[in-house]
């Protein structure tokens, strides 16, 4: 069964505290990407990543940066969380090729809420 | 700026057939996704759609109109596991995903 695994379910952090969140996924997929989800919103992307060591900004990167050294994982850093970070954090990861980067596979998501 | 309507929230009778659906306003069209997403948990993949028409799988089926830029979702014979949020996301020139907020989907029996 296809796996991809977010380190943790919830999390309570201080305004100001670095926070790291890790996404593993046991597919071989080149494509990874990170989201946020807020109630009556979209999914919004925060980054993504096309092979190790790279990456792009997606439609709301400030606050955050990523990292990808092994091809499997793909790590989200909230370098001083903040109250509007409050959010549930969602990993995907999918093939490359047009139809199949759309066709994405989740983690169980992150809920992440600062005080 | 890109826009993906659809509505917050639909009821719907075990057994019964609902309609989902999805209005979209995006830079280029490079299909149109449906994800089903039960409470708590992660987005998992329905369907894809890049030609007009219906593509039907088991109970669910979606149709597109392009020239419309309008899609739904139909479910048949409801059941009760089917309530969960049904999220519609189109595919624009860049490739990148663009995400509608969801329709909450509440069966009664």
């Amino acid at each position: 069964d296809v796996k991809v695994t977010q380190s943790s379910r919830y999390l309570v952090k201080r305004t100001g505290e670095k926070v790291f969140l890790e996404c593993v996924q046991d597919m071989d997929h080149e494509n990874m990407f990170w989201y946020r989800q807020d109630p009556g919103l979209g999914l919004r992307l925060i980054y993504f990543s096309y092979d190790v060591k790279m990456k792009e900004k997606g439609d709301i990167p400030e606050g955050y940066s990523v990292s990808r050294e092994k091809k499997e994982r793909f790590s989200l850093i909230l370098e001083s969380a903040s109250t509007n970070q409050t959010s549930m954090y969602l990993c995907a990861s999918s093939f490359p090729g047009t139809e199949n980067t759309g066709e994405l596979f989740f983690g169980e998501g992150s809920r992440l809420t600062v005080l | 700026g890109q826009n993906i309507d659809q509505p917050t929230e639909m009821t719907a009778t075990e057994g019964a057939i609902v309609q989902i659906n999805c209005t979209y306003q995006t830079s280029g069209f490079n299909g149109l996704f449906w994800y089903q997403q039960h409470a708590g948990e992660a987005p998992t993949f329905l369907s894809y759609n890049v030609l007009d028409g219906l593509e039907e799988k088991g109970r669910f089926s979606s149709f597109l109109s392009r020239s419309k830029g309008y899609s739904y979702l139909l479910l048949k014979e409801l059941q009760m596991k089917d309530s969960a949020s049904y999220l519609c996301a189109v595919m624009d020139s860049n490739y990148q995903l663009i995400w509608g907020a969801g329709t909450k989907l509440i069966i009664k029996p």
